[in-house]
């Protein structure tokens, strides 16, 4: 079945970048977007951007234009999300989540930004 | 960007209730390409309903999804004790980017 397996919780300075990555498994990984969608402490989910990794194509929310970068490595089936100048707005559980649906969810990564 | 407004913010209700959440797009959604997550304290979120309408695989008929255009709607028939939690819609349409709703918390009254 349909898997997405994401990296561990990371500590972070403010000012630094953090890169959380995807592993997917069952399916065609290349076949399918790949969205990163985050949620602050009790707060509700944004998205963020996704990636279609069979042809490398990048849609970004405007808000984090210019610090997030989501790439996507087919031979691994791993897509990653990287986001720079973090600041303490920054802590969320960050997402991963497959197709245009949406239909199948990493666990979540906790990225706590603190000094 | 397509902003989405879901009311109420809270609804109160008790097991074998209907509930009805609305969503509202401040633009067309194109092809109606719009979702219903559920999501429990702790856990990613739930695909039920994309394309407005159909359920996704293994969701209960007591889900159901409606509407077009700007205006939708999720009704959620005869509430279990499982189903109280917090709902999102989220729009996914042609054009980038995404977005969700800011929810809508279903609590036992």
């Amino acid at each position: 079945q349909v898997q997405l397996v994401q990296s561990g919780a990371e500590v972070k300075k403010p000012g630094s970048s953090v890169k959380v990555s995807c592993k997917t498994s069952g399916g065609t990984f290349s076949s399918y977007s790949i969205s990163w969608v985050r949620q602050a402490p009790g707060q509700g989910l944004e998205w963020m951007g996704k990636i279609l990794p069979i042809f490398g194509t990048v849609d970004y929310a405007q808000k984090f234009q210019g610090r997030v970068a989501i790439t996507a490595d087919e031979s691994t089936s791993t897509a990653y999300m990287e986001l720079s100048s973090l600041r303490s707005e920054d802590t969320a559980v960050y997402y991963c989540a497959r197709g245009v649906f949406s239909d199948y969810w990493g666990q979540g990564t906790l990225v706590t930004v603190s000094s | 960007e397509i902003v989405l407004t879901q009311s109420p913010g809270t609804l109160s209700l008790s097991p074998g209730e209907t509930a009805t959440l609305s969503c509202w797009a401040s633009q067309s959604v194109s092809s109606d390409h719009l979702a219903w997550f559920q999501q429990k304290p702790g856990q990613a979120p739930r695909l039920l309903i994309y394309g407005a309408s159909n359920r996704a695989t293994g969701i209960p008929d007591r889900f159901s999804g409606s509407g077009s255009g700007t205006d939708f709607t999720l009704t959620i028939s005869r509430l279990e004790p499982e189903d109280f939690a917090v709902y999102y819609c989220h729009q996914y349409g042609n054009s980038p980017p995404w977005t969700f709703g800011q929810g809508t918390k279903v609590e036992i009254k």
